[in-house]
């Protein structure tokens, strides 16, 4: 079974702060990304990677960017938290049609 | 623009009957579509998918049609056990930039069985 792990499952910050949430997969995917989800937005796409050191933006970009130095982690970092930054995010890797996701950080900027 | 809806919000249904959650998409170049239930504070699991080359799915107690001329999919779930109560996520699944696939989402739907 792959797994996806996400650094914390909760986590409060403060507004201004740089965040960082880290993402690991275990199965060798080529593909990982970056969703939030929100009541009635569903999930929306932050950025993706195809490859190490490759990025792409998603939906909604602004606000954050990643890193993907080795195949297996994938990181999210919010530049300068903000309160719209409050939100349930997603950690997700993939090999082909399926995406396989991680448990989610909630993270709360206060 | 969204292009993968559910528009139901919510379904609320009586234990041991049909749940009929459903999606409709407007990219035509989608191949794959994909189900995924998700409890509150935890990530999405995957349920079952469709290709674009097939009409139904079936695995238990849950079958994905596909209607490619009306770019509408639907979840049965059959019979609806209280377990089942959870958000669930369309998807579809195409080719992206770079080599990798891209997924899009729907808004979700939150199924409630009542014993």
């Amino acid at each position: 079974d792959v797994k996806v792990t996400q650094s914390s499952r909760y986590l409060v910050k403060r507004t201004g702060e740089k965040v960082f949430l880290e993402c690991v997969q275990d199965m060798d995917h080529e593909n990982m990304f970056w969703y939030r989800q929100d009541p009635g937005l569903g999930l929306r796409l932050i950025y993706f990677s195809y490859d190490v050191k490759m990025k792409e933006k998603g939906d909604i970009p602004e606000g954050y960017s990643v890193s993907r130095e080795k195949k297996e982690r994938f990181s999210l970092i919010l530049e300068s938290a903000s309160t719209n930054q409050t939100s349930m995010y997603l950690c997700a890797s993939s090999l082909r049609h399926v995406v396989n996701f991680g448990p989610g950080t909630r993270l709360t900027v206060t | 623009d969204q292009q993968v809806k559910q528009n139901s919000p919510s379904l609320s249904v009586q234990e041991g009957r049909i749940s009929i959650l459903n999606c409709d998409y407007t990219n035509s170049m989608f191949d794959y579509f994909l189900w995924y239930k998700k409890y509150p504070a935890e990530g999405p699991t995957f349920l079952i998918s469709i290709s674009s080359i097939k009409d139904k799915n079936e695995d238990g107690r849950f079958t994905v049609f596909l209607n490619k001329s009306a770019k509408h999919l639907s979840l049965h779930i059959v019979p609806s056990q209280p377990g089942d109560s959870a958000v669930y996520f369309c998807a579809a699944s195409g080719v992206g930039r770079g080599t990798g696939n891209q997924f899009y989402f729907g808004t979700g739907t939150s199924l409630t069985v009542i014993p």
